[in-house]
């Protein structure tokens, strides 16, 4: 069965950079077709998208954050990450990884990690 | 960006009856592949989301049959047949389409 556990710091300081590492169990992220994702969720407010890689190296971000994040992948301990720099309260939320299957979209997701941006 | 709104923002239902929530797109949703990825998602409270429902209709594994999907185009329909005390949740409509991927702004389904 597909687990996806989502993992770091939970409190960063302003202006610092924010590192995230999801460890994926039951699958390779190595599979394809499947693209792997990190969403966040504000406190109280809705989801937003933040970026797919396909284990070969190919990434697709989100405009609104592309000059501050990196995704990047660990096919040997079958892990990926998020690296999101210059943090902003703006930038506390909840951090979830996902599995995206082209077809089918956004079809299992961890647990969620609580990242709060303060000084 | 496609720009995906959703009506109602709340909506209570009494057990057992009928539930349903409308999403708009602010462009067309067909891709070039001749797939439209609409898809709906559920969160329930302190919950991750849960994908209900991908490319307008299609339930995903484990997903009752009292959820269904219709739509084409822009306008997209999320209904449950017989609402139960588990469905309590966010609902959120969600295109893949085109990146970057948008959601709804989510129906807060409760009970009344």
């Amino acid at each position: 069965q597909l687990q996806l556990q989502e993992s770091g710091p939970g409190l960063v300081k302003p202006s610092e950079t924010l590192s995230l590492t999801c460890t994926v169990s039951g699958d390779s992220i190595t599979s394809s077709p499947y693209y792997w994702a990190w969403i966040r969720q504000p406190p109280g407010k809705g989801l937003e998208w933040i970026g797919n890689f396909y284990y070969t190296g190919r990434t697709y971000y989100n405009s609104s954050l592309k000059s501050r994040v990196t995704i990047s992948v660990d096919t040997s301990k079958n892990q990926f990450s998020l690296r999101l720099t210059s943090v902003t309260d703006a930038d506390t939320a909840v951090y979830y990884c996902a599995r995206v299957l082209l077809g089918s979209g956004l079809d299992s997701w961890g647990q969620g990690a609580l990242v709060t941006v303060s000084s | 960006d496609i720009v995906m709104t959703q009506t109602p923002l709340s909506s209570p239902v009494t057990l057992g009856q009928p539930a349903s929530i409308s999403c708009r797109s602010s462009q067309g949703l067909g891709h070039s592949d001749g797939n439209t990825y609409l898809n709906w998602l559920q969160q329930r409270p302190g919950q991750p989301p849960r994908l209900l429902i991908y490319k307008i209709s299609n339930r995903f594994s484990g997903v009752p049959d009292r959820f269904s999907g219709s739509g084409a185009g822009t306008d997209f329909t999320l209904k449950i047949s017989r609402v139960e005390a588990e469905d309590v949740g966010v609902y959120y409509c969600t295109q893949t389409t085109q990146f970057p991927y948008t959601f709804g702004q989510g129906t807060k389904l409760e009970i009344k």
